[in-house]
């Protein structure tokens, strides 16, 4: 079975700066993958990013960019320039097998 | 290329009844998840269909059913409706070819609300 918690029902960041949302997971699986999900008011779930667990360099799209820690199970999303329109809900996964496995989601609020 | 749609948008229902909800697939995908997502949740696995037969199961209740059309579209089935399966209904595609997990694409969801 997978886990994966969480730990920041909300978050604030200013308009510009820099914010780090945390991610810890669990799994007996070898072969898996870690996304991180922005779902807007739209309900619509988009993919900002995924790191290979073989893969040791962390992956970065843009503004995003990731901490991979796999001996500790930890998967943090780096927001920099942080932008209005980067309020929405995230959502930590790890899909192994068949399956996707969400955490409870982070609320991002960004102050102009 | 289309992307994963559903049917309908919006849904209200009485606790008892059964309802159907409808998913598109990705062009080229051959693999369909389903999530249910309450409000303030993360998203949970309820099953996939891959070939058309259910090729994986989350901790549901056989009332949640499914099926999988040859041109690899899907439903989902619940009956006996109950006030917690008030929920937004997510379906997923993806291509299958093997036995490591493969990316799953997203559609709108469709908002069940059982009264």
């Amino acid at each position: 079975a997978q886990t994966v918690t969480q730990s920041q029902p909300e978050m604030s960041v200013q308009e510009a700066e820099t914010v780090t949302l945390s991610c810890t997971y669990d799994t007996s699986e070898s072969d898996y993958y870690l996304f991180w999900y922005k779902q807007p008011p739209s309900r619509q779930m988009i993919l900002v990013i995924r790191q290979e667990a073989y893969k040791q360099q962390n992956a970065t799209e843009n503004r995003f960019s990731v901490n991979f820690q796999k001996a500790a199970k930890s998967f943090s999303l780096k927001i920099s320039d942080s932008q209005l329109g980067d309020a929405a809900m995230y959502f930590c996964a790890l899909g192994a097998g068949n399956m996707l496995t969400f955490g409870g989601g982070t609320r991002l609020m960004v102050k102009p | 290329e289309t992307g994963v749609t559903q049917s309908p948008t919006h849904l209200i229902k009485t606790r008892g009844q059964q309802v159907t909800l409808r998913c598109s697939s990705q062009s080229g995908h051959n693999t369909v998840s389903w999530y249910q997502q309450a409000l303030g949740q993360g998203p949970q696995f309820i099953f996939q269909y891959y070939r058309e037969e259910e090729n994986g199961r989350g901790n549901f209740p056989p009332r949640f059913s499914g099926l999988q059309f040859p041109n690899y579209s899907s439903e989902l089935n619940v009956n006996a409706l109950e006030l917690d399966d008030s929920a937004l209904y997510l379906c997923a595609s993806s291509l299958v070819l093997g036995t490591h997990y493969n990316e799953q694409f997203f559609g709108p969801g469709t908002r069940l609300t059982v009264l």
